[in-house]
């Protein structure tokens, strides 16, 4: 079944820690997205790619840096100088856009998140 | 700016009809999603609006007025598993798909 996939599903962070924050996806989507959920709050978005090796930042990208070197992969990583990291964090991919300076409508498809805690 | 007004909470009883108002003011529209997320889970994608007008998904509709920058998500013959939050997002006009959330709605379905 094509999907996305978020490990782990629970992460602790030490003080002073980098953590990475994995995404896969069999859905051949060239869009991924990372976003930020906090208690009752909605979805802040990180960062965001289009197309491999390409990468933009999102409203929160503080703190938070990306890849993008495998269409299937956008692995997140939560640098030390995040000073508050606890939070949901989720995955999406879809389809991206091909005309030009045009979204697509297609929704996004999201994992089901990783729970990342400071200890 | 921008900004999304959604109301924070919502009850209703089973089987009843509920309506979920969003306004929203952007720096570009390009279109209007609803997504349903249950406690700790994944986002779903519930429905898209592009146009003015009335989306209909089994139970569920949705309906946009560009004009009057406001759309509803209709819940008809509600069930206890319709209990969830709701998001409206605006859809960024940029070539990114560039979704807005904000807070959401959150929904109680009581017997």
């Amino acid at each position: 079944d094509g999907g996305i996939t978020q490990s782990p599903k629970y992460l602790f962070r030490k003080e002073g820690q980098n953590v990475t924050l994995s995404c896969e996806q069999n859905l051949n989507h060239d869009a991924m997205y990372w976003y930020r959920q906090d208690p009752g709050q909605g979805l802040r978005l990180i960062y965001y790619s289009q197309i491999v090796n390409d990468f933009q930042k999102g409203d929160i990208a503080e703190g938070y840096s990306v890849s993008r070197e495998k269409k299937e992969s956008f692995p997140l990583t939560v640098t030390s100088a995040q000073k508050n990291p606890t939070a949901f964090y989720l995955c999406a991919s879809s389809v991206r856009s091909v005309e030009f300076g045009k979204p697509s409508n297609q929704p996004q498809h999201f994992g089901d998140g990783t729970r990342l805690s400071i200890l | 700016g921008q900004s999304l007004e959604q109301p924070s909470e919502v009850t209703a009883v089973e089987g009843a009809i509920v309506q979920i108002n969003c306004t929203y003011q952007t720096s570009g529209f390009y279109g209007l999603s609803w997504y349903q997320q249950h406690d700790g889970g994944a986002p779903t994608f519930l429905s898209y609006n592009g146009l003015d007008g009335l989306e209909e998904t089994g139970r569920f509709s949705s309906f946009l007025s560009r004009s009057d920058s406001y759309g509803y998500l209709l819940l008809q013959e509600l069930q206890m598993k319709d209990s969830a939050s709701y998001f409206c997002a605006p859809l960024n006009p940029g070539g990114y798909n560039k979704l807005i959330f904000g807070a959401g709605t959150r929904l109680a379905v009581h017997p």
